[in-house]
């Protein structure tokens, strides 16, 4: 039983397309979040959201846009795709003072 | 602000010898602290944390971590490495007194052990 489920696990696509990644976790955490890990392994954070508040990095374009359906989902939809935006992107869950669960990752390769 | 800071890109040890991987942080209020392990294509392992209680904190594989509330540190340990313990290491805070409750990580330590 996965406990945080990306899908897809790779995805490669053209400049200028939208795209999503889904996001679901069975852990019954109240927390979600998406990362995005660059060719350096930096992790940044983008997007915290505990189904009371959405908490987004500044930095963060607004060609990225986070929703969540319900409290077991958290779904990035990413808007005119960009060269830069080529990156491994990290879904998380927690709760609590648990530690965060990661997901395995989607790797987005845009050409 | 909360921050972490690793100040190794990169650690080298023979195997059987001991590890260290440095981290130290900044919160406004007191810590939570992680650490998590990352193999190649894949997402981030839990290792271990420090909540409160006991500084030094054991966690999966063998590794544990010292918290110094002093030196604001929580250094990631093991006394053999094994060639299977070469991956990425992150460390990461979260503020336990009220601040943001969004883990922010360092930017990774490399450990590789040689055989």
């Amino acid at each position: 039983d996965t406990a945080v489920s990306q899908t897809p696990k790779y995805l490669v696509t053209q400049m200028g397309n939208d795209k999503s990644i889904k996001c679901e976790q069975n852990l019954g955490h109240d927390t979600m979040y998406w990362y995005k890990q660059d060719s350096k392994k930096f992790l940044k954070i983008m997007f915290s959201y505990n189904n009371k508040e959405l908490i987004i990095n500044e930095t963060v374009p607004n060609r990225f846009s986070p929703k969540s359906p319900d409290k077991a989902h958290l779904n990035l939809h990413i808007n005119s795709l960009e060269l830069g935006d080529s990156a491994v992107y990290f879904c998380a869950s927690s709760s609590g003072v648990s530690e965060a669960f990661f997901g395995q990752g989607t790797r987005l390769t845009v050409v | 602000a909360q921050s972490v800071a690793q100040p190794e890109d990169q650690v080298n040890v023979a195997e059987g010898n001991p590890l260290t991987v440095k981290c130290t942080y900044s919160v406004s209020g007191n810590p939570y602290l992680f650490w998590y392990v990352q193999y190649p294509n894949r997402g981030l392992q839990f290792l271990l944390k420090y909540i409160t209680g006991d500084n030094l904190v054991k966690g999966s594989y063998g590794f544990e971590a010292e918290f110094n509330k002093s030196q604001t540190s929580f250094h990631l340990k093991k006394p053999s490495a094994l060639v299977s313990d070469s991956a990425l290491y992150f460390c990461a805070v979260r503020d336990a007194s009220g601040g943001s409750y969004i883990p922010t990580f360092g930017r990774g330590t490399s450990l590789i052990v040689h055989p």
